[in-house]
């Protein structure tokens, strides 16, 4: 089945050690976004590439980055978590940018800073 | 800006009792909206979409309409079973926000035996 995959599902990191968080696509849509989610919030966008194009959130902190080196693979690299990055991140891709078939979700990594 | 409106939670029925979570949109242009579930640790899942006024989005028993009149999307269904027990999320993304997936705040159900 087309999916998107996020991995690892859980990740622990030191506090200021920098992580990488894995998405992958075989729906082979354009869009590909991150999103943080805290607990009992809604997500929260970060950025999001639209083919090779970056597109970053005005509130977004510089501690986050992306990468997409290909259609597939996306990365959210964080540069030296502190304590209120611990969340859950969440990929997801759509095929236009605007929804017409829906975005589909990774199951998400949820992230410990310690 | 775009925003999206849900009805507080918890929300807490009984089995087999009737559904509804309100959600209300402000939005520039068409959006489309949708419905997202998302259990215990999960990611969110697409529950049910609609991409014009009028249209009825459907899935596993649960219903909403785009009502442009009233800015409305509507959550329901009838029966609700304890499998539903989980965080519902009303969404929209339109031509005028350049593909952001803008949610609302959530939902908590939860579903007694």
């Amino acid at each position: 089945d087309a999916m998107v995959i996020q991995n690892p599902r859980y990740q622990v990191t030191q506090f200021g050690k920098p992580v990488t968080l894995s998405c992958s696509q075989t729906l082979n849509h354009n869009v590909m976004y991150w999103y943080q989610q805290k607990s009992s919030q809604a997500p929260k966008l970060l950025f999001h590439y639209y083919d090779k194009d970056f597109n970053n959130e005005a509130d977004t902190p510089d501690n986050f980055q992306s990468r997409r080196p290909n259609t597939s693979f996306c990365f959210l690299d964080i540069r030296s978590p502190g304590l209120g990055d611990a969340a859950m991140y969440l990929c997801a891709t759509s095929r236009d940018g605007i929804g017409s078939d829906g975005y589909t979700f990774g199951s998400g990594t949820r992230l410990t800073v310690v | 800006g775009d925003s999206v409106t849900q009805m507080e939670g918890p929300v807490t029925l009984s089995e087999e009792a009737f559904l509804t979570i309100n959600c209300t949109y402000t939005a520039t242009g068409y959006p489309s909206l949708f419905w997202y579930v998302q259990y215990p640790g999960e990611g969110l899942q697409l529950l049910l979409k609609a991409t014009k006024a009028d249209d009825k989005g459907s899935n596993k028993g649960f219903e909403a309409t785009y009502r442009k009149e009233t800015t409305s999307f509507h959550l329901e269904k009838g029966s609700v079973q304890v499998s539903d027990s989980a965080v519902y999320f009303c969404a929209l993304s339109g031509t005028g926000n350049t593909g952001k997936l803008i949610f609302g705040q959530g939902t908590t159900l939860q579903v007694k035996p």
